[in-house]
């Protein structure tokens, strides 16, 4: 597959459990974000991986959320003990490098999470 | 720090008439500006980018836009809508030049219908 891969596609799950949301980047694309897009609002921006470092995790709303990328492949986004207002879609997105932000960020499909 | 504001959370329009979608965006330094349409279940596709070059940008499916710095706009426009055309349209902004690393900041996005 050529695009960005993310799984599951959605996910239901009950206030205070933890969820793992996986995103598979285009092959040889160094740059990774995940996004947050709530139901009627913008995409939020919640952290940026180089390689498998991530040197802004700016956007993370709260220390329930935390990420790790190996090598330059595939992310976990992981959300502890989850709360009704995480439900969201989730979008991984992958670019080629980022020395130029020129660079387009081609997204993937997004994990829906339920929190109920 | 950055921001997007897009003018209209929907809009409608006949099939074969004039589509413009209205971006404004802030920012301290030189922008980089995206337009993103996303159809439904589908994740972001870019239609187009401005990246310092040409004011006047041509994009996918007969999309153009153009960059005015003077009015800080980058609005979206089509001379003529078709059906496929119905979708939510995204305008982002990012960082030029510096350390920047390609953070898309997004608009709060825009729902375009088109009627027969």
């Amino acid at each position: 597959g050529a695009g960005v891969s993310q799984s599951p596609s959605n996910k239901v799950t009950e206030k205070g459990k933890d969820v793992e949301l996986r995103c598979d980047p285009i092959s040889g694309h160094t740059a990774l974000y995940w996004y947050r897009q709530r139901l009627g609002q913008g995409l939020e921006f919640l952290i940026y991986f180089q390689g498998n470092s991530a040197p802004d995790k700016s956007g993370l709303p709260s220390d329930r959320f935390s990420a790790e990328r190996t090598g330059e492949s595939v992310s976990t986004l992981t959300i502890q003990r989850t709360q009704q207002e995480d439900s969201a879609v989730y979008l991984c997105a992958s670019s080629f490098r980022t020395s130029g932000t020129t660079d387009t960020q081609y997204f993937g499909p997004g994990t829906r999470l339920t929190v109920l | 720090a950055q921001s997007v504001t897009q003018l209209g959370s929907h809009v409608s329009v006949s099939e074969g008439a004039l589509v413009l979608l209205r971006c404004n965006y802030s920012s301290s330094v030189p922008p980089y500006l995206f337009w993103y349409v996303q159809y439904p279940n589908q994740g972001l596709q870019l239609l187009l980018k401005y990246t310092s070059a040409a004011t006047l940008v041509k994009g996918i499916n007969g999309f153009e836009a153009e960059f005015k710095k003077s009015e800080t706009s980058f609005h979206l426009t089509k001379p003529s809508a078709h059906m496929s055309d119905a979708a939510e349209y995204f305008c982002a902004v990012s960082r030029a030049g510096g350390t920047s690393y390609g953070k898309l900041t997004f608009g709060q996005g825009t729902i375009l219908t088109v009627h027969p």
